[in-house]
């Protein structure tokens, strides 16, 4: 157990069902992230959330609305999802003080198949 | 953050030392050199990170050459479960501002051999 705890962790959603991902940390980091890892490919940046505030979106499309309601938790809501959304979706946390980096702890990650 | 080159994959027998290698010759003064590793269907494990200075922890060792230009990730005693992909990642550790970026390239697929 790494202190960042994903659920679930595997989804099977049809293309019309609406259904979200949790994150949750309880390493006390002020950052938490998510990404998303397509079958061999690298790991994509998704979001970034600083202080609970998004500081970072990086062009992913609105069928996926990532919301950090505090510090220790972070969801990922996935509404009419295509098959090609299929992948690994995983969540990190780090502690950020003052902009310095003290790198990253990752969640297991949920396996969400679209069919 | 510079850009990173390691070798697509690496073959090591069980119980002998792994040294996987990266290179990064447009690093800048204030990067440090990250590695993680990734266990088949599993998050990114943290492994090591370093500066200048030769670094060492209970999972590994990190080398960074003199002119920092490349570095080397060594498993002392590879076993079957340290088969991975592992990602050699140079970023700013400071970075007076919002950027808390992790980019992750293609990595190193070690696979460990009995």
């Amino acid at each position: 157990e790494t202190g960042v705890t994903q659920t679930p962790r595997h989804l099977v959603m049809g293309m019309t069902n609406k259904k979200s991902l949790k994150c949750e940390q309880h390493l006390g980091h002020n950052a938490m992230y998510w990404y998303k890892q397509s079958a061999k490919k690298p790991l994509e940046l998704m979001f970034v959330y600083s202080l609970e505030e998004r500081v970072e979106n990086n062009s992913v499309p609105s069928r996926f609305s990532p919301e950090c309601p505090n510090s220790s938790h972070l969801f990922l809501h996935l509404h009419t999802l295509q098959p090609e959304d299929s992948a690994l979706y995983l969540c990190a946390s780090s502690q950020n003080d003052r902009g310095a980096f003290y790198g990253y702890t990752f969640g297991s990650g949920t396996r969400l198949t679209v069919v | 953050d510079a850009k990173t080159t390691q070798p697509p994959s690496m073959d090591c027998a069980e119980g002998r030392a792994a040294n996987l290698p990266c290179n990064h010759s447009t690093i800048s003064g204030n990067e440090y050199v990250y590695w993680y590793r990734q266990i088949h269907s599993q998050g990114p494990q943290y492994i090591i990170h370093g500066l200048k200075n030769n670094e060492t922890n209970e999972m590994a060792s990190l080398i960074i050459t003199e002119d920092r230009k490349s570095s080397t990730l060594i498993l002392p005693h590879a076993t079957l479960r340290d088969t991975a992909v592992y990602y050699c990642i140079v970023r700013v550790a400071n970075s007076g501002g919002s950027n808390y970026k992790l980019t992750f390239g293609k990595g190193t697929l070690l696979t460990v051999n009995p």
